[in-house]
């Protein structure tokens, strides 16, 4: 069975700080990956989604960037974090062949 | 474009109540929709999604929707509360021919013993 794992769980970083969060999906291959954020009090923000290995769509214009170097893993990085960048951070997965999207357990991400 | 709009950020049942939570959508095209549910600092896990198939959609933990074209609403509901209900639920609709998915801003049911 397909299996998403995130980490690191919990983030606290000084403003200026880069970012480096990192996804991984096991049990399965060509996966489209998924990064999102729910802000407090706010629902969820599609952020990047990639269909392939090095390719990468950008939802909003933002201080982040999504990669993907292998078929299976996304990373989610920032060179400067704002306090702004703060949230929860979840990345997501689906196959073309499943009409659903699996989401793993979230990063808190804490910018002081 | 497609969109959903949850209405209510939060809902207050007894245990044993009905829970009526609601979503209304906005498509050009035929949607896929979807509830989920986040328990506090978790992720998110699907509860059930509508496909085209039956518009009764049956999910997890005794929920069901109903897909109501006429009314472009698809809302969440389950016949008896339980404590361990309490926890925030997004509705979401595809978009991009499947490629994205999009939230509602979520309802936070709380259950009152």
């Amino acid at each position: 069975s397909q299996t998403i794992h995130q980490w690191p769980a919990t983030l606290v970083q000084p403003v200026g700080s880069p970012l480096s969060l990192e996804c991984t999906v096991e049990g399965t291959s060509n996966p489209n990956l998924y990064w999102y954020r729910q802000a407090a009090g706010r629902g969820l923000q599609l952020l990047f989604y990639s269909v392939g290995i090095g390719q990468i769509s950008s939802e909003v214009p933002q201080n982040l960037s999504a990669s993907r170097p292998q078929d299976r893993q996304f990373i989610l990085s920032s060179k400067k974090l704002l306090l702004s960048d703060s949230g929860f951070y979840l990345c997501a997965w689906r196959l073309d062949s499943l009409n659903t999207i699996y989401f793993g357990e979230g990063s808190w991400l804490t910018v002081v | 474009a497609q969109s959903v709009t949850q209405l209510g950020s939060h809902v207050s049942v007894s245990e044993g109540a009905l829970v009526l939570l609601r979503c209304n959508y906005s498509s050009s095209v035929p949607p896929y929709l979807f509830w989920y549910v986040q328990y506090p600092n978790q992720g998110l896990q699907l509860l059930l999604k509508y496909t085209s198939a039956a518009t009764l959609v049956k999910g997890i933990n005794g929920f069901e929707a109903e897909f109501k074209k006429s009314e472009t609403s698809f809302h969440l509901t389950k016949p008896s509360a339980h404590m361990s209900d309490a926890a925030e639920y997004f509705c979401a609709v595809t978009l991009g021919g499947f490629q994205k998915l999009v939230f509602g801003t979520g309802t936070r049911l709380l259950v009152s013993p």
